[in-house]
């Protein structure tokens, strides 16, 4: 089982642009959730994908916007980069059908983003 | 709406010693609560998780938590650390309805030889 895969590993843009990062599921997991991390904080959720429809939202602008393909991966896609989007975005499987736990989330090595 | 507050950014202890994170969370509805562990340059890994039934849960690598309802409380202990268990643990929680998790700002473990 290769667990929940991300890529790129690492990305640098600049000011304005727009990046897509990728993120693979868990074998029989059917829900994604991306997660921005700043250097030094936890995690904040940015929103999670559930048949291919976001299903909740954190406080992130709308210049964050994902989609989830019919096999389950997503993409996280964020435009008009600022300096204050640099960060490790993780992302997150789960399935109301694995193991006994509903919420339980496995989590990406993360895309470290840097905006100069 | 919750939130979740680690009182420590950061614990420095000997090896061998016993370490206690503190972690303390709001919530106006039922929740689960849970650990995770953050080795530099990895995502996180699940350490141990409160859903319900007993109040102490714990982990397969000497970790503990005890979930205090009264005192919202969550704190992760260890009686005896190594130096591979210096790393980043994050308290985080979870609505029993909801989908998002919510994190604490993490504390940083560092065991000294």
């Amino acid at each position: 089982d290769a667990g929940v895969t991300q890529s790129p590993t690492h990305l640098i843009k600049t000011r304005g642009q727009q990046v897509t990062l990728r993120c693979s599921p868990k074998s029989g997991h059917d829900t994604v959730s991306w997660y921005q991390q700043a250097l030094g904080q936890g995690p904040q959720f940015i929103f999670q994908y559930y048949e291919e429809e976001e299903r909740q939202r954190g406080n992130f602008p709308d210049r964050f916007s994902g989609h989830q393909f019919p096999n389950y991966s997503s993409e996280l896609n964020v435009n008009a980069l600022l300096l204050g989007d640099s960060a490790l975005y993780l992302c997150a499987s789960s399935s109301p059908t694995s193991g006994a736990f509903y919420n339980e989330q496995f989590f990406g090595p993360g895309t470290r983003l840097t905006v100069l | 709406a919750q939130s979740v507050t680690q009182l420590d950014s950061q614990v420095p202890v000997f090896e061998e010693a016993p370490v206690e994170l503190r972690c303390n969370y709001s919530s106006s509805v039922s929740v689960y609560l849970f650990w995770y562990v953050q080795y530099p340059n990895q995502g996180l890994q699940l350490l141990l998780k409160y859903l319900s039934g007993s109040t102490l849960v714990e982990s397969i690598n000497g970790f503990e938590a005890e979930f205090n309802k009264s005192q919202t409380s969550f704190h992760l202990r260890k009686p005896s650390v190594h130096i591979s268990d210096t790393a980043e643990y994050f308290c985080a929680v979870s609505g029993t309805g909801g989908f998002k998790t919510i994190f604490g700002a993490g504390t940083r473990l560092f065991v000294k030889a």
